[in-house]
């Protein structure tokens, strides 16, 4: 079945410092991208999407490339600040219920 | 755009009550809802899918029995918790999808059950 695998937290990073992480699917057909944020204590935001290949989704700094060659679709920040710490989840959309497939969460911890 | 509320947002409840969440689409009409349910540091366990004026369909290993879900209208989907248990306790989340995006669904902000 469809399936998303990111990497596992929790990254800790200073201030200003570049951010990456990982995410790799398995899906079938061609589904759309996904990230969401989730900041401690509330629901998930969404935070950015590619619908089809060679996409670029982009949202407040954030960017992240559909690469269907690689299966793959990592979130990618030059600059982080402290109030970007929080858990940032993949995910996949796909097949005829388009219900969401998560990741398992990366919690990101930005020191001053 | 594209708000959704949930209500309430933590409730403490004492074992074998029922509790009732409800998770309403503030500004668009949405088709569809999804319950999930978020364990600590863990991911979203979607539990069910619910369609305005059908039946929710669960997922595999969820009570139907004991998570009823009713979707009344296009803008109100409501979970109870039936005969609560602690083992009940954890974070649930709803979250809503219009006819315009079938891809795209946004998230209520959550409600922490705690079962005593």
């Amino acid at each position: 079945g469809d399936s998303v695998t990111q990497m596992e937290g929790p990254v800790t990073l200073s201030e200003e410092a570049f951010l990456t992480i990982n995410c790799t699917y398995t899906a079938t057909g061609y589904p759309s991208l996904f990230w969401y944020v989730q900041y401690p204590g509330e629901g998930l935001q969404l935070l950015l999407k590619a619908t089809k290949a060679d996409d670029k989704g982009s949202n407040k700094g954030f960017e992240a490339t559909y690469r269907k060659e690689t299966t793959s679709f990592h979130l990618e920040k030059g600059s982080v600040q402290v109030s970007d710490s929080a858990v940032y989840f993949c995910a996949l959309s796909g097949g005829a219920t388009n219900k969401l497939i998560f990741g398992t969460g990366t919690l990101l911890a930005v020191q001053p | 755009g594209a708000v959704v509320s949930q209500h309430p947002s933590r409730v403490i409840c004492k074992s074998g009550t029922s509790v009732k969440i409800e998770c309403r689409s503030l500004d668009f009409q949405a088709t569809t809802m999804f319950w999930y349910r978020q364990f600590p540091k863990k991911s979203l366990m979607l539990m069910a899918t619910s369609n305005e004026g059908s039946k929710a369909t669960y997922e595999q290993g969820v009570e139907k029995d004991k998570f009823l879900i009713n979707h009344a209208s296009l803008t109100l989907s409501t979970l109870t918790v039936t005969s609560a248990h602690p083992e009940d306790s954890s974070f649930y989340i709803c979250s809503a999808r219009h006819s315009g995006s079938q891809e795209t669904q946004y998230f209520g902000p959550g409600t922490r059950l705690l079962v005593l």
